[in-house]
């Protein structure tokens, strides 16, 4: 397995615009999470998704953040509208939960977000 | 309130001597404890794990960390350390409900 995916790498957009983050998670992973890493706060959980279902959203910012998880190879994370604050590293983890819990999280190489 | 903490921000060593790198917790339950790394440029890498059993968890690279329930502590260790071994490393422990909570992260110099 090619492990996590993100799209893009890096992206550079000016204050106002709308921003799509992608991730493709491991095949057969049922859990899904999205990350924001910045110098000043950490490694921030935004959002977890376990079978496509959103299950904790409290960590994203606020109405401007979305995500979507349509089917199960397959998620988003939107930000409209963008705003220099938002610039960060964005990662996606994906993991194989069982009834005991979710296990080990595998992340993507992550987003790299600059809002001008 | 639940969360990881980890007190240093660096830790220095020289190549070929012990590293530790200090994790501490507060959450309710009995917890997960994960170790992760990080290097420049790239996702965070599972190392190890705990969940039960022996307190003493090998996992990859050399490296090993120790569980303490008194001291709700899960250091991360590693006999002899090497240059490679530069990197971020970050503490997580994941409640009963799957929440997972990190810590700050902690800078690992290892000079020649």
């Amino acid at each position: 397995d090619a492990g996590v995916i993100q799209s893009p790498r890096h992206e550079v957009t000016e204050m106002g615009q709308e921003v799509t983050l992608r991730c493709k998670p491991i095949s057969g992973h049922n859990s899904l999470f999205w990350y924001r890493q910045t110098m000043m706060r950490g490694l921030e959980l935004l959002i977890y998704f376990n079978n496509n279902v959103p299950i904790d959203d409290s960590g994203m910012p606020e109405d401007r953040f979305s995500a979507k998880m349509p089917n199960a190879s397959f998620s988003t994370l939107k930000i409209q509208p963008s705003e220099p604050r938002d610039s960060a590293v964005y990662f996606c983890a994906s993991s194989y939960g069982t009834s005991g819990g979710v296990d080990i999280q595998y992340f993507g190489a992550g987003t790299r977000l600059s809002v001008l | 309130a639940q969360s990881v903490a980890q007190p240093e921000d660096q830790v220095n060593v020289a190549e070929g001597n012990p590293l530790t790198v200090k994790c501490t917790y507060s959450v309710s339950g009995n917890p997960y404890l994960f170790w992760y790394v990080q290097y420049p440029n790239r996702g965070l890498q599972f190392l190890l794990k705990y969940i039960t059993g022996d307190n003493l968890v090998k996992g990859s690279y050399g490296f090993e960390a120790e569980f303490n329930k008194s001291q709700t502590s899960f250091h991360l260790k590693k006999p002899s350390a090497l240059v490679s071994d530069s990197a971020l490393y970050f503490c997580a422990v994941r409640n009963n409900f799957n929440k997972f909570y990190f810590g700050s992260g902690t800078k690992l110099n290892v000079k020649p």
